[in-house]
């Protein structure tokens, strides 16, 4: 079945740049997420890229897609500590979403 | 902005008892969802719904039950708690196939 990867756990310093890896198993997906989930709350939807797209820019994200190695992977530029979150990746084909364990990214002052 | 709201933030309820999680979104999204959320497990959909009186079973179903008399509300029902159904629900909505989810700040369910 599809499967979502993540590594588990990061740390960076305050405004050095963040990179939160995924990979994903399912080629036929449409678009693949990142979600934002702070302590005791929802997912936020942080930005999303459509299957054909290497790249999306967006403030401080960015998000790149190598749709041939199924690896895609959200870029924090001038991390701060409001950043400091777990971090999802999801992929889905139309309402079926499978979503990565998510990432938790810490940011040390 | 899509505003999905649960009705409760944290709820503590008994071994035994039938438990009501509502949840209602403004946006007038045909595609409503329930997931739970355990450290480990990740997100696992427990059902979801396409349309008004329509539900369709997810990957963890059992224990569980839902209702969607109205577009914008969705309910998730646990008949007879039990102390394994600890833990953070969300709910969530889209409006079509392909597009995202939007969630709500989930309820954290606790039964003793």
């Amino acid at each position: 079945g599809e499967d979502v990867e993540q590594s588990l756990f990061l740390s960076v310093r305050e405004g050095d740049s963040s990179v939160i890896n995924c990979t994903y198993t399912d080629s036929s997906s449409t678009y693949l997420y990142w979600y934002k989930q702070e302590p005791g709350a929802g997912l936020q939807l942080l930005t999303y890229i459509f299957s054909n797209m290497d790249m999306k820019q967006d403030q401080r994200l960015t998000v790149l897609l190598n749709k041939k190695d199924k690896h895609l992977s959200l870029r924090i530029a001038d991390t701060q500590t409001g950043d400091s979150a777990i971090y999802f990746c999801a992929e889905n084909e139309g309402q079926n979403f499978v979503f990565g364990p998510g990432t938790r990214l810490s940011v040390l002052p | 902005d899509v505003k999905v709201t649960q009705s409760s933030r944290y709820l503590v309820k008994r071994t035994g008892e039938k438990v009501f999680l509502e949840c209602v979104q403004d946006m007038d999204h045909e595609n409503m969802f329930w997931y739970r959320q355990d450290p480990g497990l990740g997100l696992r959909l427990i059902y979801f719904s396409y349309d008004v009186k329509m539900k369709e079973k997810g990957d963890i179903p059992e224990g569980y039950s839902v209702s969607r008399e109205k577009k914008e509300r969705f309910s998730l029902i646990l008949e007879s708690a039990s102390t394994n159904q600890t833990s953070m629900y969300l709910c969530a909505s889209s409006t079509q196939d392909n597009s995202p989810l939007h969630f709500g700040n989930g309820t954290r369910l606790t039964v003793t």
